[in-house]
């Protein structure tokens, strides 16, 4: 069935690093992809999504690129910051319009 | 917009008792969603409805859940004789009419409800 492996954490930066989370996925068909992000406290909210194969999502200074070949749609982003410090969740849209999460990254960004 | 809401926001209850959560979606979203979230784990999906119809019901975790959506507005989720196993975040999102692709519609999520069974 469809499926996402992202990188476990904690991952701990320091401020202005850049930033790498992993994510893979299992699905048939092209599904939609997502970055969901959780500050401390707060509700899930999306951060980006692509839907096609090559498609860039970007927002906020993070981006990802939905890559067929590799199954793969990497968080990345050159400068984190302290308020960046939340759980980042990988996902896929299944076939029932539902997401299919990955366990999430806990990101902590260090000053 | 108010965004989507859940109420309670934290609920403790005793092994055996009923609970019932209730979801306010944004006005005019035809798809609701409702997800688990353990500790550690990303959330994980229990049902969904368009409009009032409940197009999934086999995810959810047992015969003691279920969930309604009476009007097609607010729905709930109902567990009966929790369980300690049921400690956990319930959440509910909605979203727009589906589009063309299949599962590229964004989900906006509430706040959550979190349930402690003791």
């Amino acid at each position: 069935g469809n499926s996402v492996t992202q990188m476990e954490g904690p991952v701990t930066l320091s401020e202005e690093a850049f930033l790498t989370i992993n994510c893979t996925y299992t699905a048939t068909g092209y599904p939609s992809l997502f970055w969901y992000v959780q500050y401390p406290g707060e509700g899930l909210q999306l951060l980006l999504k692509a839907t096609k194969a090559d498609d860039k999502g970007s927002n906020k200074g993070f981006e990802a690129t939905y890559r067929k070949e590799t199954t793969s749609f990497h968080l990345e982003k050159g400068s984190v910051q302290v308020s960046d410090s939340a759980v980042y969740f990988c996902a896929l849209g299944g076939s029932q319009g539902n997401l299919i999460f990955g366990k999430g990254t806990k990101l902590s960004v260090k000053p | 917009d108010t965004g989507v809401s859940q109420d309670p926001r934290h609920k403790i209850t005793k092994r055996g008792q009923n609970v019932t959560f209730r979801c306010d979606p944004i006005s005019e979203h035809n798809r609701l969603y409702w997800y688990r979230q353990t500790l550690g784990q990303g959330p994980e999906f229990l049902t969904y409805f368009q409009n009032e119809a409940q197009l999934e019901k086999s995810r959810l975790l047992s015969d003691r859940f279920s969930a309604e959506r009476p009007k097609g507005s607010f729905s709930t989720l109902e567990i009966q004789r929790t369980e300690q196993g049921d400690s956990a975040m319930y959440l509910c999102a909605s979203s727009p009419r589906w589009g063309l692709s299949r599962a590229g519609d964004t989900q906006y999520f509430g706040p959550g409800t979190r349930l402690t069974v003791l």
